[in-house]
């Protein structure tokens, strides 16, 4: 069965950084674009960053453009995200989120979400 | 930027009855919306793609219609497991965006 597990986030202060990793199994990563997604406490969700599955193309997010970057490594079957710069407003529950079709741009499968929290 | 707007926020209701939950964007999308669940301390869950197109092992109780700006997820008869939070999302411009979100909870 599909799982998604991340990994990497704590605690950490402001102006640091932060890799997240997300291990893919039970399906053919990399013929599927992969997805961050993340979670404010008790906020709703937002969008951060996708990356085609073959690495060809990368978006992110106007908030996080510039000081996140979304990287692969399909031999691994390993998403990762790295966090630059760290801010209070990323502190958040990050999601990696499996494309349901590639290039579909909508998540049939999410990893159970990592905590990142900035505070000094 | 598109921006989705949901409503109401909170929506009120008993068991067995018909939810009806919308989803406005600040500007066309066509058909490319999709609507999630989350239950507290759960990811979220896929249930509706290209507008009304139900996911994978998604009850037949859930439908999605709309394209263009306005949307509608339909859940025809709430069982328990259905309050949650609904959330829907654009994948017609980027950035993809998410709306507020809306809270079924049980009257």
């Amino acid at each position: 069965q599909v799982q998604l597990v991340e990994s990497g986030g704590g605690v950490v202060q402001p102006g640091r950084s932060l890799r997240l990793s997300c291990a893919a199994s039970g399906f053919t990563f990399s013929t599927y674009g992969m997805h961050w997604v993340r979670q404010a406490p008790g906020k709703g969700l937002e969008w951060v960053a996708v990356i085609w599955y073959d690495e060809s193309n990368k978006f992110y997010a106007d908030s996080v453009r510039g000081r996140f970057t979304v990287s692969r490594d399909n031999s691994k079957n390993t998403l990762y995200l790295q966090m630059n710069s760290l801010r209070a407003e990323d502190t958040a529950v990050y999601y990696c989120a499996r494309e349901r079709l590639n290039g579909d741009l909508q998540f049939d499968y999410w990893g159970q979400g990592t905590l990142v929290t900035v505070s000094s | 930027e598109v921006v989705l707007t949901q409503s109401p926020a909170i929506l009120s209701l008993s068991p067995g009855e018909r939810a009806t939950l919308s989803c406005r964007a600040s500007q066309s999308v066509s058909s490319y919306l999709a609507w999630y669940q989350q239950k507290p301390g759960q990811s979220p869950r896929l249930l509706i793609y290209a507008a009304s197109n139900r996911a994978t092992g998604i009850p037949a109780r859930f439908s999605g219609s709309g394209s263009g700006t306005d949307f509608t997820l339909t859940i025809s008869s709430l069982e328990p497991e259905d309050f949650a939070v609904y959330y829907c999302q654009q994948r017609s411009n980027w950035p993809l965006t998410f709306g507020g979100g809306t809270k079924v909870e049980i009257k």
